[in-house]
């Protein structure tokens, strides 16, 4: 079954409303939580790294007050997506894992803002 | 820094044929390798992993990998393709420092013909 969900799996919204997006993780405790974007026909890129408890480190060129991520357990993450315009509309996906096991990954979320 | 190349963004062929989807790294230090499958709107599955154990991977749905540090490549193979093996294919090593945070390549769609 799946260790990660996340919600929602598809969201259609109007340019300026912010989008939150759920990621729980279901079999484990997990202290750390990766967002990732993905535009059509490319990679994954990560965007930040979800801390429980602390602050999340963002990567380079990614807005932190644009997209706030929230750790406050340890088995949900969540993504919102501030002000949400055209150019926000992207698949994201978020993952977690447990030690130095392989990444576990959500079944990602497309978001369309109109 | 460590990355994954990955060659050719489309591949090709028959049903019943050999898959060899192409992964070339470069890292610093000894890289864990893998392999992930992504079917539309969904997130990544797990096909096989390196963690510097032995280098010829055995994964799910008959695909293996070989680790070459000689040829700095880790590259996919199935010796016989089924039209459900239609997906995209993305090689990751993990970033140095991490043993988590993964650095993917750009990804190879591959199509199977009937």
């Amino acid at each position: 079954g799946a260790v990660v969900s996340q919600h929602p799996s598809w969201v259609i919204c109007k340019s300026g409303t912010s989008v939150k997006i759920e990621c729980r993780s279901l079999d484990f405790q997990a202290t750390t939580m990766f967002w990732y974007r993905q535009f059509p026909k490319q990679s994954l890129m990560l965007m930040a790294t979800s801390n429980e408890g602390s602050k999340a480190t963002y990567e380079q060129g990614v807005e932190k007050d644009k997209f706030l991520i929230n750790h406050a357990s340890l088995t949900l993450s969540t993504l919102t997506v501030t002000s949400a315009h055209p150019e926000d509309s992207s698949f994201y996906i978020c993952s977690t894992n447990q030690g130095d096991q392989p990444q576990h990954f959500g079944d990602g979320t497309r978001l369309s803002i109109l | 820094a460590q990355s994954v190349t990955q060659l050719g963004s489309h591949v090709s062929v028959s049903e019943g044929a050999l898959v060899l989807l192409r992964c070339n790294y470069s890292s610093s230090v000894p890289p864990y390798l893998f392999w992930y499958v992504q079917y539309p709107n969904q997130g990544l599955q797990l096909l096989l992993k390196y963690t510097s154990a032995a280098t010829l991977v055995k994964g799910i749905n008959g695909f293996e990998a070989e680790f070459k540090k000689s040829e700095t490549s880790f590259h996919l193979t199935k010796p016989s393709a089924h039209m459900s093996d239609a997906a995209e294919y993305f090689c990751a090593v993990t970033r140095s420092g991490s043993a988590r945070q993964l650095t993917f390549g750009s990804g190879t769609q591959l199509t199977v013909l009937p």
